[in-house]
């Protein structure tokens, strides 16, 4: 699987937007973006997916740059609840692929 | 109807000793996988399920470790002769077909001491 890089950690302030980064440049045409995120003491859940063109969801925003070599997790308006850590997934989407997760970006929200 | 369900939620054992840990997936989901997360660190892939087999197991560290899925939904992690090293949380995944977003239970913290 291609690798990603993202920020240890970021920090927000409550109803504050979010910007997570995601860096993949080694991404092929066949991979998919994902993101799943994990509360504290909680599994991974999922958030987000897409392969070319944004994507909006309740949950957040997917902005992926035309060159697929990056991508941006949009959280409009950070809550306490969504203090968690974030983790960037590339997936291909043919045939068999698992969830590979790296360290993720923990991101801290402040009332 | 709930989600994916996981006991237990701790486990303490002891050294050497075996232990099961149990993997209720979502009703219907035919995909089921095994990961287990070590403090700080992103969940580690183990085992992944498509109906009663196991389709790829090239994340189990060595033979101690198996997993089983006979009827196509309940699964069992077995793990023998536990070391320190194995302590951790174990989480379980289901998801509907192997490319569908995968749901996560709450895991099992395993502690050997």
């Amino acid at each position: 699987d291609a690798k990603t890089t993202q920020p240890n950690s970021m920090e927000s302030n409550e109803e504050e937007p979010v910007h997570l980064p995601c860096n993949h440049s080694t991404i092929s045409g066949t991979d998919y973006i994902h993101w799943y995120r994990q509360l504290p003491s909680q599994g991974p859940e999922y958030v987000i997916h897409g392969l070319t063109s944004n994507v909006n969801n309740r949950m957040a925003s997917l902005a992926i740059a035309e060159d697929r070599k990056s991508s941006t997790l949009i959280l409009h308006r950070a809550t306490l609840r969504d203090a968690a850590v974030y983790y960037c997934i590339l997936r291909v989407n043919s045939g068999y692929s698992t969830l590979t997760f790296g360290k993720g970006t923990m991101l801290l929200v402040s009332p | 109807g709930a989600g994916v369900s996981q006991t237990p939620s701790n486990k303490v054992t002891e050294k050497g000793k075996y232990v099961e840990l149990r993997c209720d997936p979502i009703s219907g989901h035919t995909a089921l996988y095994w990961y287990r997360q070590s403090l700080g660190q992103g969940p580690e892939f183990l085992i992944y399920f498509q109906g009663t087999g196991a389709a790829d197991d090239s994340g189990l560290p060595n033979d101690r470790f198996f997993a089983v899925r006979p009827e196509g939904s309940v699964s069992t992690l077995k793990i023998q002769r536990t070391e320190r090293g194995d302590s951790a949380v174990y989480l379980c995944a289901s998801s509907l077909t192997m490319r569908t977003e995968a749901f996560f239970g709450q895991g099992t913290r395993l502690t050997v001491v």
